[in-house]
């Protein structure tokens, strides 16, 4: 069982439809991430939310809108989204320290999107 | 962005050890990891190892870091049929959360 809580774990929408991916976390984590990973590929980082606030974005198109409404919550908002962006997308969480230190990221199962 | 690079596809008998290797580019990261994903489940840390180590060992896993040359491996002893996974390392830089880049994964398949 992973304490990273993702929902849905399968979407399936077309080009023209809006939704959204959910994340939570209990263990009080304040760094929050979405990945994107491909079939039989790497997790590639899209986001990264410290203390509330986007530290890090890996210049992901804007039809992807991430939002973290609280130090539990991380979402994914997906808007005209196109085949190319079906991939099982990765939720983390980690405690958040100075540069220079070991931070262990957990991990959900994921959300698997197909975009039709 | 730095290539993380690991074989695709390693084949062991159940008792024997594994060994897994990477090369990294990044000489800035301070810590090195080693994910492992099982089918449909998200990853989940196996170990890691600060950059001024050469080895650390946690029960079957050996990690061994040449930074010379940018060298990173993973040694399971004993493996079993459930270390059957996609093992990935990483590379990571800190500071307003983690900045990983992952390798790009090497599947483990062990037979009995």
């Amino acid at each position: 069982d992973t304490e990273v809580t993702q929902t849905p774990k399968h979407l399936v929408m077309g080009m023209t439809n809006k939704k959204s991916l959910k994340c939570e976390q209990h263990m009080g984590h304040r760094a929050m991430y979405w990945y994107k990973q491909k079939a039989k590929k790497p997790p590639e980082l899209m986001f990264v939310y410290s203390y509330e606030k986007l530290s890090i974005n890996e210049s992901v198109p804007s039809r992807f809108s991430p939002e973290c409404p609280n130090s539990s919550l991380l979402n994914l908002h997906l808007h005209a989204l196109q085949p190319e962006d079906s991939a099982l997308y990765l939720c983390a969480s980690s405690q958040d320290a100075p540069g220079g230190s070991m931070l262990s990221e957990h991990f959900g199962d994921g959300t698997r999107l197909s975009i039709l | 962005g730095e290539d993380v690079e690991q074989s695709l596809f390693l084949s062991v008998r159940e008792g024997d050890s594994s060994v897994i290797n990477c090369t990294y580019t990044d000489s800035s990261s301070t810590y090195l990891y080693w994910y492992k994903q099982e089918p449909g489940a998200g990853l989940q840390l196996l170990t890691y190892i600060f950059s001024n180590m050469d080895m650390k060992q946690d029960q079957r896993l050996t990690v061994l870091l040449n930074k010379k040359d940018k060298h990173l491996s993973l040694r399971i002893a004993d493996t079993q049929t459930g270390d059957s996974a996609i093992y990935f390392c990483a590379e990571g830089v800190t500071g307003g959360g983690n900045k990983l880049t992952f390798g790009t994964g090497t599947q483990l398949k062990v037979e009995l």
